[in-house]
Order: structure tokens, then sequence, then C-alpha cells
């Protein structure tokens, strides 16, 4: 069965970076594009952007260009999301989202807390 | 960019009573629009795709319409585990978008 299970809780100061993996178990790692969203404390779901993870290729929202980063591994079949110069409104669950047969988000991993504050 | 709405935030319903849940999208997405529920502490879960077709293992009661730009989603009896936040989501354009969500609680 498909598997997305996530890193832990961090907890960043401002300005620093993190650093999210998600490692994908169950089906072919190179098949499917993932997709990364986060979830603001009592807020709605926000999509970050996607990677290939066959090429690596990658496509953020306008939003968070410039401090994100999505890359892979293939040999352990781990995705990457990396979001730098942190400020408070970055504090979020982060999820990586895999599509199922259709474009829409069949399987999610557990999310990972990330809390920014000094 | 498309900005999807819903109505209303919050929806009080009895158990056994049916919820009907709006979603609008600020142009047209065919029917490239998905419905997933989401409990506290846990992921989002996908309950329709194709803006009427239920995925695998979601109950009969929960079934979806419309297409273009509105849409709904329709609880017909509510059961206990079905009181949640309920969100819509298009997967017609990019960047993807989520409406604000609707929360479904006991009245």
């Amino acid at each position: 069965q498909v598997q997305l299970v996530q890193s832990g809780a961090e907890v960043k100061k401002p300005g620093a970076s993190v650093k999210v993996s998600c490692k994908a178990s169950g089906y072919t790692f190179t098949s499917y594009y993932m997709h990364w969203v986060r979830q603001a404390p009592g807020q709605g779901l926000e999509w970050m952007g996607i990677i290939n993870p066959s090429g690596g290729s990658t496509s953020y929202a306008q939003k968070f260009q410039g401090r994100v980063t999505m890359t892979r591994d293939t040999s352990t079949s781990t995705v990457y999301m990396e979001l730098s110069s942190l400020r408070s409104e970055d504090t979020a669950v982060y999820y990586c989202a895999r599509v199922g047969s259709t474009s829409c988000y069949a399987y999610w991993g557990q999310g990972t807390l990330v809390t920014v504050s000094s | 960019e498309i900005v999807m709405t819903q109505s209303p935030a919050t929806l009080s319903v009895s158990p056994g009573e049916r919820a009907t849940l709006s979603c609008r999208a600020s142009q047209s997405v065919s029917s490239n629009l998905a419905w997933y529920q989401q409990k506290p502490g846990q992921a989002p879960r996908l309950l329709i795709y194709g803006a009427s077709t239920r995925a695998t293992g979601i109950p009969a009661r929960f079934s979806g319409s419309g297409s273009g730009t509105e849409f709904t989603l329709t609880i017909s009896s509510l059961q206990s585990e079905d009181f949640a936040v309920y969100y819509c989501q298009q997967y017609n354009n990019w960047p993807r978008a989520f409406g604000p969500g609707t929360k479904v609680d006991i009245k």
C-alpha cells in the first residue's frame, strides 16, 4: 500500500531554514509527481509546489519562489522540501501529497509541524 | 490564478440530517474538482474527485455535483464521524487551489 512518511517536528528561529523529508513506499517512486501543501494553525490548505521524482524538475507557487527548494533522492525514494528565510507566518503543518489515478491528492503524509519562533 | 470560495463557513447540523456545502471557482474548472474531509490532527482525506465520483471506500451518503464554476457536496444523513472540515480543490489549472473550508459541526 502507498505510504508517505514524513520527518518529525521542527522548531526554527526567524531567518533560518528548514528541510522536511517525505519517504515514499508501496509504489514506483519515479512514476508519480509529489506535491507539497501547508496548513497554518487553524487555517486552510495552501499549495506550495510540485516535483517530478523522475527527472527532478520542479514548479513552485509564486508566493514561495526564491524561498523554497524541492529535491529528491531516488536511491531512498525520498523527496525533500526546504524553506529558507523563515518567518513566524511560516509556522504550519507541511504535508507531502501524491495524486492517484486522477490529478487530485489520494495519498498524504502525516504532516510535519514547523514552528518558527524566536 | 483561480480563487476558490466555499459557503457557508460553518454549518451546524443535527446527526441524521442532510448537509449541503457549496464551492465556487472564479473561473471554469470543468469537472476537475475534488472534495476533502479533514479531522483535527489528521491529514485531509479525499472524498470526491471529478466533481461527482466517490473515492475508494467513501460511503454512498457522500455525493458531489456541479461543473464549471459551481459545485456542491451533499452528505445525505450525517453520522457522528462526519463532523469535520471540508475543503474543495481545483486541479484544472496551475497553481492548484483549495477553498477556505466549511466546518460541519454538531447542532
